[in-house]
C-alpha cells in the first residue's frame, strides 16, 4: 500500500531564507506526484506537477524534484516571503488515485 | 469562470440525519472527486467519478454515496451522519484522471 510521508510537519524561517520541503512515498509505481499549497480555511491551490518520467520542474521561485527510485521529492522554495506562509502538500498518484502525505506548516517570519 | 463551487460551506447535524453536499464545475473536466480532510491527516479519497457515467470508490467510501449527476455536478450524500464522519469535505475536477486537480474551498461539516 502506498504511503506517503512529510518531514517536517512545521517548519519556521526568517523571510529571505531558501528552504527545502520533503516528501517521500513507499512505493516508486507512481504515474507522477504534485505539490499543492493550503491555506487556513480554504481549499488547495496546485502548484507543480511532476510525471513519472521528469526530474523536475519550477514556477517562479518554485522548484520541485522527483527521485522515483529512491521514493523521493523535494519543493525548494527560494527567497522566502511572508506570504508563502502556508501549508505544504504533497501527493502522488497511483492507480488513479491520489494518495497524500499530512503536509507540512510553513511560517515565513518577517 | 466559478472554477469548482461547493454548496454548503458549513453545516451542523445530529447523528443519524441525513444530507447532501453539492459540487459544481464550470471548467468542462471530465473528471470529479471527494476527499476527506481530517486534523493533521491529508486528504483521504473517498468517490471519484472518472468520466460522466461512472462513479468508484476511493480510499475510505464506507457511509457514503455519490451521483455524477451531469458533466458539471458531482454530489456527495450522507445517508445516517455519524460523529467518525465529522471533517472537512472538498470536491475537485480534473480535465483527464491524471491531470492536475483543482479544488472547491471545502465544507466543514460537523456531526454530532
Amino acid at each position: 500500500k502506498q504511503e506517503v510521508t512529510q518531514i517536517p510537519a512545521a517548519l519556521s524561517v526568517p523571510e529571505g531564507e531558501n528552504l527545502v520541503l520533503n516528501c517521500s512515498f513507499t512505493d516508486s509505481a507512481i504515474y507522477n506526484l504534485q505539490w499543492f499549497r493550503q491555506d487556513p480555511g480554504k481549499g488547495l491551490t496546485s502548484l507543480l506537477l511532476i510525471q513519472s518520467s521528469q526530474r523536475e520542474q519550477t514556477s517562479g521561485r518554485l522548484n520541485a524534484s522527483l527521485d522515483k527510485s529512491s521514493g523521493r521529492s523535494t519543493l525548494y522554495i527560494a527567497a522566502s516571503q511572508p506570504g508563502d506562509s502556508a501549508t505544504y502538500l504533497c501527493a502522488v498518484e497511483s492507480n488513479y488515485q491520489l494518495i497524500w502525505g499530512a503536509g507540512t506548516k510553513l511560517i515565513i517570519k518577517p | 469562470n466559478a472554477g469548482v463551487t461547493q454548496t454548503p460551506k458549513f453545516q451542523v447535524l445530529k447523528t443519524g440525519q441525513s444530507m447532501t453536499l453539492q459540487c459544481a464545475q464550470d471548467m468542462n473536466h471530465n473528471s470529479m472527486y471527494w476527499y476527506r480532510q481530517d486534523p493533521g491527516m491529508g486528504l483521504r479519497l473517498i468517490y471519484y467519478s472518472a468520466s460522466e457515467g461512472t462513479t468508484d470508490k476511493g480510499e475510505v467510501p464506507n457511509g457514503y454515496n455519490v451521483s455524477r449527476l451531469n458533466k458539471r455536478e458531482f454530489s456527495l450524500r450522507l445517508e445516517s451522519a455519524a460523529p467518525s464522519q465529522t471533517s472537512v469535505y472538498f470536491c475537485a475536477s480534473s480535465l483527464t484522471t491524471s491531470s492536475e486537480q483543482f479544488f472547491g474551498p471545502g465544507t466543514r461539516l460537523t456531526v454530532l
